[in-house]
């Protein structure tokens, strides 16, 4: 089943901070998340596995609770390049099952 | 090093016809997937391989198919187009498995009239 994102899209100044969460109803492995401006390939932003610690570097972060089957993203400080749509893939294996994908978050950035 | 490259950039089919799609993986990954984007039903997992055998395939019906070479290199195949395959077919490469993060390429926009 495709994991649900929140909020569906959302509008910030440079400089602001968001967060944009992705939860599943099935017991997970791993969580991607990625980025995707318009016209050009998503973008590999980085991978949370079942039992490791939460991954980050410079203003980009994210967590996965596993208990709850959910991951958050935590973008600090927005700047402009920051803009695009966001997707979570999902994966319930360790092996190659493909990812299922949330439905994405419009994020726009404004000076 | 290169990037994921896939061919054709853009296509346009007519109803009925088949297509085939190539897409060279980053040098060193065994592992390739497909996926379909479209703005309805977003990304969507078709099939993928790992040294030249598919170890998956997501819900789609049997006019979908692909096959990877033993230089690592994959095709998918559509035959007898419908409308509602117009789509940004996107692949994917890794060095093998969901524990790893994906490298997308640009994408090949078909288009079925």
């Amino acid at each position: 089943q495709q994991p649900v994102q929140s909020p569906q899209a959302v509008i910030l100044r440079e400089g602001e901070d968001a967060v944009i969460n992705c939860s599943s109803s099935k017991a997970l492995y791993s969580v991607h998340w990625y980025r995707q401006k318009h016209g050009e390939a998503p973008v590999f932003l980085m991978i949370l596995l079942k039992g490791g610690e939460q991954k980050g570097h410079e203003k980009i972060s994210a967590s996965f609770n596993e208990k709850k089957q959910q991951s958050s993203l935590y973008l600090t400080a927005s700047q402009l390049s920051y803009s695009g749509t966001y997707f979570c893939g999902t994966a319930s294996g360790g092996g190659a099952d493909g990812l299922t994908f949330g439905k994405g978050t419009h994020l726009i950035i404004q000076p | 090093k290169a990037g994921v490259t896939q061919t054709p950039r853009y296509l346009i089919k007519t109803r009925g016809q088949q297509v085939t799609l190539s897409c060279s993986p980053i040098s060193g990954h065994r592992s390739v997937s497909w996926y379909q984007q479209t703005p309805g039903q977003g990304l969507q997992f078709l099939f993928e391989y790992f040294s030249e055998t598919q170890r998956n395939k997501g819900n789609f019906p049997g006019r979908f198919s692909g096959r990877q070479f033993s230089n690592s290199r994959s095709e998918m195949n559509v035959s007898t187009l419908e409308l509602g395959d117009s789509a940004l077919y996107l692949c994917a490469s890794n060095d093998g498995g969901d524990i790893y993060g994906y490298t997308f390429g640009s994408g090949t926009r078909l288009t079925v009239v």
